[in-house]
C-alpha cells in the first residue's frame, strides 16, 4: 500500500524568505509524484509533477521539487515566497493502474502562511 | 472550455435525506474521480471510473454510489445522508497519457 506523510501541518514564513515543505512517501512499486496547491475556497491545481527523467522538476511560478528515491522524499522548495503563495499544499503519489487510471493518495496537507 | 464543473456548490441535508452530486468535464478525459476533503486528512478517494462504463471503489466508498452516465459525466449519490458525510467533495478527471488530475471547484455538504 502507498502512503504520503507531510510532516508540517502549517509553515509560517516571512515574505521573500525561502521555504521548504516536506513530503515523504512509501510504496513498494514505482510511483509518480505530485504537488497540488489549493487557494482558499477553491479546488486543487497542479503545481508540478515527477513522472520520470530529471529528478528536479520546476513550476512556472518559482517552486521546485526534487525526487529522492533513496530517501523516498519529494520536498517542495521556493527560494523567495510572496504573499500570494499563501495556500494549502498537498503532496500526492500514484502509480498507473492496470485500467489506466491514476488514483492519487494524498498527504494531509501543509498550510503555507506568508507574512509581510 | 470550462474544465471540470460541479453542482451544487453548497448543500445542507438532514440525516436520512438523499442527494446526487453532479460532475461534468469537457476535456475528453477517460478517467474520473470523486474525493472527499476533511480537515487534517487531505483528500480521500471515494470512487473512480477508469473509463466510460466502469466504476470502482476507492479508499472510503461506504455510504456512496456512483454512476458514469457517459464519458463527460460522473455523479455521486448519497442514499441516506449521515453527519459523518459532512465534507467538501471534489470531482476530478485525468487523461491517461499524462497522469495529471484536473479538479472541480468542490461541493460543500453539511448533514445535520
Amino acid at each position: 500500500a502507498q502512503s504520503v506523510t507531510q510532516l508540517d501541518s502549517q509553515v509560517p514564513v516571512f515574505e521573500e524568505a525561502p521555504v521548504e515543505l516536506r513530503c515523504n512517501y512509501s510504496s513498494s512499486v514505482s510511483v509518480y509524484l505530485f504537488w497540488y496547491v489549493q487557494y482558499p475556497n477553491q479546488g486543487l491545481q497542479l503545481l508540478l509533477k515527477y513522472l520520470s527523467g530529471s529528478t528536479l522538476v520546476e513550476s512556472i511560478n518559482g517552486f521546485e521539487a526534487e525526487f529522492n528515491k533513496s530517501q523516498t522524499s519529494f520536498h517542495l522548495r521556493k527560494p523567495s515566497v510572496h504573499i500570494s503563495d499563501t495556500a494549502e499544499y498537498f503532496c500526492a503519489v500514484s502509480n498507473t493502474g492496470m485500467d489506466s487510471s491514476y488514483k492519487l493518495i494524498f498527504g494531509s496537507g501543509t498550510r503555507l502562511l506568508v507574512r509581510p | 472550455n470550462a474544465g471540470v464543473t460541479q453542482t451544487p456548490k453548497f448543500q445542507v441535508l438532514k440525516t436520512g435525506q438523499s442527494m446526487t452530486l453532479q460532475c461534468a468535464q469537457d476535456m475528453n478525459h477517460n478517467s474520473m474521480y470523486w474525493y472527499r476533503q476533511d480537515p487534517g486528512m487531505g483528500l480521500r478517494l471515494i470512487y473512480y471510473s477508469a473509463s466510460e462504463g466502469t466504476t470502482d471503489k476507492g479508499e472510503v466508498p461506504n455510504g456512496y454510489n456512483v454512476s458514469r452516465l457517459n464519458k463527460r459525466e460522473f455523479s455521486l449519490r448519497l442514499e441516506s445522508a449521515a453527519p459523518s458525510q459532512t465534507s467538501v467533495y471534489f470531482c476530478a478527471s485525468s487523461d491517461s497519457s499524462r497522469g495529471t488530475q484536473y479538479f472541480g471547484p468542490g461541493t460543500r455538504l453539511t448533514v445535520l
